[in-house]
């Protein structure tokens, strides 16, 4: 089945540093999503990317669709404390009611 | 902002008991699903449903779990038997179309198998 493995699985960083995580997959996808997760929350949406190649922001947060179609990119500018959480890309798959299918996660803790 | 509801936020069972998670979709969303995630794991795909019938399942969903949309409004996921391995947040998702749309989760509920 389809795979996605994220990196780095955890970081811890200073506050008003930037942050990079990467999602990379076993197979194409046609569309990108990252969500974040907070502690006992279900994961929300924060970008979603619908183009090879294409760079998306959201505030703070960048992303980006890879050329290949089997990575994207988070970016997060100026981190706060607020971005402590679990971050996630996700892929959906085909079919009449497409399942989504999520990464590995990276733990992003934000230190003062 | 319409948001997917679900209920409880945390159940308790004994194992072997049945247990019945409630959600509430976004309401001019026709997608439902569910998913886990096992405690410091990643988020996993249960099951699908349009149009009144599962779409698609994984091999977790197997014969003790049951999807129903009893009324215009609720979606349910029911273990019948729980095993301590069923122990796990339980998302309920919801989107106006599958494929490309995006997916709401619901807040989740927390079952713990005794």
């Amino acid at each position: 089945g389809q795979q996605l493995n994220q990196s780095p699985q955890s970081m811890f960083i200073q506050e008003g540093e930037d942050v990079s995580m990467n999602c990379t997959s076993s197979s194409i996808f046609n569309t990108w999503l990252w969500y974040k997760q907070d502690p006992g929350e279900g994961p929300v949406l924060l970008i979603a990317l619908y183009k090879a190649g294409e760079l998306t922001s959201n505030g703070r947060l960048t992303a980006q669709f890879g050329i290949t179609r089997k990575d994207s990119f988070l970016n997060i500018s100026a981190s706060i404390p607020s971005d402590v959480g679990i971050y996630f890309c996700a892929g959906p798959g085909t079919g009449t009611a497409s399942k989504l299918t999520f990464g590995t996660g990276t733990r992003l803790q934000v230190t003062l | 902002e319409p948001e997917v509801t679900q209920t409880p936020s945390h159940q308790v069972t004994q194992m072997g008991q049945e247990v019945i998670l409630r959600c509430v979709p976004i309401s001019n969303h026709l997608y439902f699903y569910w998913y886990r995630q096992i405690l410091g794991q990643k988020v996993e795909f249960l099951v699908s449903f349009y149009n009144n019938e599962i779409s698609e399942k994984s091999e977790i969903f197997d014969d003790q779990f049951s999807v129903e949309r009893p009324d215009g409004s609720n979606f349910t996921l029911k273990i019948r038997s729980t095993k301590l391995e069923d122990s796990a947040m339980y998302f309920c998702a919801s989107s106006e179309a599958p494929s490309t749309d995006t997916q709401y989760f619901g807040p989740g509920t927390r079952l713990t198998v005794l």
